[in-house]
């Protein structure tokens, strides 16, 4: 495989479920990032990884919590979400945090029920 | 203040003319400038990019770039059908912003 690849393709979770978005790339890169899209709205960044480490945490509620086990692998764990978490969960990977445009997965439809 | 502003359209051109996408940003340190573009139901990808003042062509497609504006625009000459998408412009000062996008409908 190639490029970046996140799984589920599509989630529906009640509000106390716990799941886990997965996402990997296969480009080398050293910089991995979760953003969110909600209709109408600009790409929100929640999360920042530099060379698997955290740089970046964008005021994301708690319920979100991110995890990067290595440069190749980013994982969004979900607990107790609310129905306005509702949205598309698009991972991305970059060579490095700047000057570099970023390759994104086709990312994970989430619903909240 | 909105960090990154684009117009959020819809922008309707005819088949073949040029369309014109515009955005300002806020943060006057910003280094560098994307433009992607993202189909109904899929995830943005990455058409251009420009760091310098002034303009930069790749087929199609020109960049332009005004930082004493804060402006960067991308200009699409013979528009297709196959472009009609939602445009993001993105801004990158230690992380990457993005506006809302623009979207362009080409007609045939």
């Amino acid at each position: 495989e190639t490029g970046v690849t996140q799984t589920p393709r599509h989630l529906v979770m009640g509000m106390t479920n716990k799941k886990s978005l997965k996402c990997e790339q296969h480009l080398g890169h050293n910089a991995m990032y979760w953003y969110k899209q909600s209709a109408k709205k600009p790409l929100e960044l929640m999360f920042v990884y530099n060379f698997k480490e955290q740089t970046e945490n964008n005021s994301v509620p708690s319920r979100f919590s991110p995890e990067c086990p290595n440069s190749s692998h980013l994982f969004l764990h979900l607990h107790t979400l609310q129905p306005e978490d509702s949205a598309l969960y698009l991972c991305a990977s970059s060579q490095a945090v700047q000057d570099y445009g970023y390759t994104f997965g086709s990312g994970t439809r989430l619903t909240v029920v | 203040q909105k960090e990154v502003e684009q117009n959020s359209g819809p922008l309707s051109v005819p088949e073949g003319a040029i369309a014109s996408l515009n955005c300002t940003y806020s943060d006057r340190g910003s280094q560098s400038f994307f433009w992607y573009r993202q189909y109904s139901g899929k995830s943005p990808e990455l058409i251009m990019f420009i760091y310098s003042n002034g303009d930069k062509e790749d087929g199609r497609f020109t960049a332009q770039l005004n930082k004493a504006s804060q402006y960067v625009s991308l200009l699409i000459r013979d528009s297709q059908p196959s472009d009609s998408a939602t445009y993001l412009c993105a801004v990158n000062n230690n992380d990457m912003r993005f506006g809302a996008g623009t979207r362009l409908t080409v007609k045939p």
